[in-house]
């Protein structure tokens, strides 16, 4: 079947460690995002990347770093610099810019900071 | 800074009455508008999408978009317990997807 994968689910951190969030999709779409969730925030856009070895920061795009080495992949690294790391994460794939523009989610990967 | 305003409810309907979902928008040029559900916990799901002025109908959801009010809505028929959730409005604006906060539905059997 073909989707978006995300891993860990669930992850637990320390203060002061990075941690990476990985995403990867079998769906061959083109462009990738991800999106941070906080309770009652609605979806918030970190990074997004339309094609290979490019990418743009969103709107939060501060402590966050990501890198698109391969189509299937983009994964995002959450450093020590985020202030307040605790969300649900969310990455997304289109096949394309075209019209329909439909975003797929993968089911999201929860950290939380100790 | 473009936005997507959504009233948080929570909204409560009777099982089998009609909800009705608002969202506005700022960025004129938009021309694509998606809604959204999400269960607790989970991860959003498309149910309708929309780019003409007008009504769009799929089973019991109708989608309603007026680009000169800058305004679309989601109407749910026959509102079912299932479909208590969180919706989430979105416009798509330039590469990527606004999406509001979201307004949390309650069906009450």
């Amino acid at each position: 079947d073909g989707g978006i994968t995300q891993s860990p689910k669930y992850l637990f951190r320390k203060e002061g460690q990075n941690v990476t969030l990985s995403c990867e999709q079998n769906l061959n779409h083109d462009a990738m995002y991800w999106y941070r969730q906080d309770p009652g925030q609605g979806l918030r856009l970190i990074y997004y990347s339309q094609i290979v070895n490019d990418f743009q920061k969103g709107d939060i795009a501060e402590g966050y770093s990501v890198s698109r080495e391969k189509k299937e992949s983009f994964p995002l690294t959450v450093t020590s610099a985020q202030k307040n790391p605790t969300a649900f994460y969310l990455c997304a794939s289109i096949l394309g810019q075209g019209y329909t523009g439909e975003l797929f989610f993968g089911e999201g990967s929860r950290l939380t900071v100790l | 800074q473009k936005e997507v305003e959504q009233n948080s409810g929570p909204l409560s309907v009777p099982e089998g009455a009609i909800a009705s979902l608002n969202c506005t928008y700022s960025d004129r040029g938009s021309q694509s508008f998606f809604w959204y559900r999400q269960y607790s916990g989970k991860s959003p799901e498309l149910i309708m999408f929309i780019y003409s002025n007008g009504d769009k109908e799929d089973g019991r959801f109708t989608a309603q978009l007026n680009k000169a009010s800058q305004y679309v809505s989601l109407l749910i028929r026959d509102s079912q317990p299932s479909d208590s959730a969180t919706y989430l409005c979105a416009v798509k604006a330039g590469t990527a997807l606004i999406f509001g906060k979201g307004t949390t539905l309650s069906v009450s059997s």
